[in-house]
């Protein structure tokens, strides 16, 4: 089962619109990262999140973690063709393992 | 060197023939990840090393599959007469072992 489930499983926006991706842990999370990949390609490090209630920006791109530490969202605004891909989040998990979300692709259409 | 570095980016092979992974770490980096991707979904772990210790290897899909990392730097992520459902991108990571973890590009395989 997945312990990381994130939402939409896909996205499709037009250029210009804000959108959120949602990602939602069943156990609380002690260091939540969020990636980017480019299809076929490697991942690339967004931001890392650790404490209930932390925001952190880069650009147009926002991600939240909850007071609980069970949910995270990310968040871009005004939405452009460079932001298409997959967002994965991903978390710690003791025992040195770290585990990814379900993804969530994103199209952005000019 | 600067990041995560796998070689090579591209691998197409035939079916039945074996297949050598590498991964370069950021210089210093203990631990050190395998993980397969397929098309449309996430990463899935593969294994696991700290140095040369392979501590985890639970994510490894059969005994086809077999990473070394006898220096505690490079690791080779071997597999044995590939099938076709081992086509996808094979990721490498490492970090310093308390999270910032740092993924390298990826090599695609693609058995045919």
């Amino acid at each position: 089962s997945q312990e990381l489930e994130q939402s939409p499983q896909s996205l499709i926006v037009q250029e210009g619109k804000n959108l959120t991706i949602n990602c939602t842990s069943s156990k609380t999370l002690y260091g939540l990262y969020w990636y980017k990949q480019k299809y076929g390609e490697g991942l690339i490090f967004l931001m890392m999140l650790q404490k209930g209630g932390e925001e952190k920006s880069h650009e147009k791109i926002t991600a939240k973690l909850d007071e609980k530490k069970q949910q995270s969202s990310l968040h871009i605004t005004a939405s452009q063709p460079s932001h298409a891909g997959i967002y994965l989040c991903g978390a710690d998990r003791t025992g040195n393992q770290f585990y990814f979300g379900t993804g969530t692709s994103l199209t952005v259409i000019p | 060197g600067a990041g995560v570095s796998q070689s090579p980016r591209y691998k197409v092979a035939k079916r039945g023939q074996d297949v050598a992974l590498r991964c370069d770490p950021i210089s210093g980096h203990v631990s050190l990840f395998w993980y397969q991707q397929a098309l449309g979904q996430g990463p899935e772990f593969l294994t696991y090393f700290q140095n040369e210790a392979q501590l985890d290897k639970s994510g490894l899909p059969s005994d086809r599959f077999f990473a070394e990392r006898p220096e505690g730097s490079v690791s080779t992520l071997k597999i044995q007469r590939t099938q076709q459902e081992d086509s996808a991108v094979y990721l490498c990571a490492s970090s310093l072992g308390a999270g910032g973890y740092t993924f390298g590009s990826g090599t695609r395989l693609t058995v045919v």
